[in-house]
């Protein structure tokens, strides 16, 4: 059974502060991970990575992923009140043909205090 | 680019009556729209997958007669409830996937309440 695991389950912190959450995933037929945050309503697309160590980034937003140890972390920089949210990972798997399934972890709801 | 909407937002029905949500992506051919459900503090369980014009592929558990999956164009998937029952009220969300992209872009839910 597909398996993904986030940590923390919550974090709070102050702005200004850099956190790093993490994601251990354990699947068939591995394609790739991605990474979305998610505020009121449905999830929005941060990251999409294929490859291990290569960093991907996006403003005060960057993550790296590790296919041999398998886990992936997200780093946010100069937090925001903004960047409250919950965080999820997803690592994609081929389940045939062109389907691919998202398994998504639980989460980490980050709580960003002015 | 890569708007998804979902229509109704919110809904609250009867038990026993049947709800259709509209998945549409409004700037991108969608070959393929995935249906989430997510219970409160839980995270996205896919129920289905469909690809226009074929029929869709459900997860394990999920049962296909009572949630009925219609991808008739490639901009527009809906999920019909049937039979609504109290324990199906939930936040449901489509996501879709451009050709053979692994990245899938999300609408923004439909709440069902189910009374």
């Amino acid at each position: 059974e597909d398996k993904v695991v986030q940590s923390p389950l919550s974090l709070v912190v102050h702005e200004g502060d850099t956190v790093t959450l993490n994601c251990s995933y354990e699947v068939t037929n591995f394609r790739s991970l991605l990474w979305y945050k998610q505020e009121k309503k449905a999830p929005t697309f941060l990251f999409m990575l294929t490859s291990s160590g290569i960093e991907k980034k996006s403003g005060r937003l960057s993550s790296i992923l590790d296919k041999k140890e398998l886990f992936s972390i997200l780093n946010i920089t100069a937090t925001q009140t903004g960047d409250s949210a919950i965080y999820l990972c997803a690592p994609s798997n081929l389940r045939g043909g062109s389907n691919y399934k998202l398994t998504f972890g639980k989460g980490t709801l980050l709580t960003v205090n002015p | 680019g890569a708007v998804v909407s979902q229509h109704p937002s919110w809904v609250i029905c009867k038990s026993g009556t049947s709800v259709k949500i509209e998945c549409r992506s409004l700037d991108f051919q969608a070959t393929t729209m995935f249906w989430y459900r997510q219970f409160p503090k839980q995270s996205l369980m896919l129920m289905a997958t469909s690809n226009e014009g074929s029929k869709a592929t459900y997860e394990q558990g999920v049962e296909k007669d009572k949630f009925l999956i219609n991808h008739a164009s490639l901009t527009l998937s809906t999920l019909t409830v049937t039979s609504a029952h109290p324990e199906d009220s939930s936040f449901y969300i489509c996501s879709a996937r451009q050709g053979a992209a692994h990245e899938q872009y999300f609408g923004p839910g439909t709440r069902l309440t189910v009374t």
